[in-house]
């Protein structure tokens, strides 16, 4: 019940293209999903993060699309680009707990 | 703003001896701190949960007694690794929730790399 499945685990894009990144989750308490990037060595950094009351959040060139009833969230990062390259994560929160998915790492060729 | 450091960044150290890596919030005040552990390639594993001034509380599988944890104070965390051996060694990443802002968000430190030779 508190695991978030993220798929695909490694994923390579060309420069300009869509990168998308899917996750579920099974417990209907989760009441917060954020998103993590983290570059190799480094504490992963919140990217953006969305409530269940909400379908879907864009910010910049990244947007995530939640599906309640399916339990179901994803990343979109358009016009993606080398700096991009890094390593995803989705995350679930009840309370105070983060769950972390499995981790999705992009590469985004020039 | 929202910073969260650590220190050190990366720690060599023998078989047997205790490591202590500490979690500071620099321009907020913490009132709950969380330690992870990460393997190469692999997710975060939560490791404990600690208010300031209580006693952390610790996930299933986590020797208690193994990893210390101290918070006693809004911007200061600190872990020990005690009688360390080489299967400790891995990335360790603190983050921490800043007691005036968002219920949700935590701030992630760059993380300590530890190695137990």
């Amino acid at each position: 019940q508190q695991q978030v499945k993220q798929s695909p685990q490694s994923l390579i894009v060309q420069k300009g293209g869509i990168s998308i990144i899917n996750c579920a989750y099974e417990n209907t308490a989760f009441d917060y999903f954020p998103w993590y990037q983290q570059f190799p060595g480094k504490g992963p950094a919140l990217l953006i993060a969305i409530r269940p009351d909400v379908s879907e959040k864009k910010e910049g060139r990244f947007t995530i699309s939640f599906n309640k009833s399916a339990k179901q969230f994803s990343l979109h990062i358009m016009d993606s680009q080398p700096g991009d390259s890094a390593t995803y994560f989705c995350a679930a929160s009840y309370g105070s707990r983060l769950t972390f998915g499995e981790g999705t790492q992009l590469t985004v060729n020039p | 703003g929202a910073v969260v450091s650590q220190h050190p960044s990366r720690v060599i150290c023998k078989s047997g001896t205790s490591v202590k890596i500490e979690c500071r919030s620099l321009d907020f005040q913490a009132t709950t701190m969380f330690w992870y552990r990460q393997f190469p390639k692999k997710s975060l594993m939560l490791m404990a949960t600690s208010n300031e001034g209580s006693k952390a509380t610790y996930e299933q599988g986590v020797e208690k007694d193994k990893f210390l944890i101290n918070h006693a104070s809004l911007t200061l965390s600190t872990l020990t690794v005690t009688s360390a051996h080489p299967e400790d060694s891995s990335f360790y990443i603190c983050s921490a929730r800043d007691g005036q802002g968002s219920a949700y968000e935590q701030y992630f430190g760059p993380g300590t790399r530890l190695t137990v030779t």
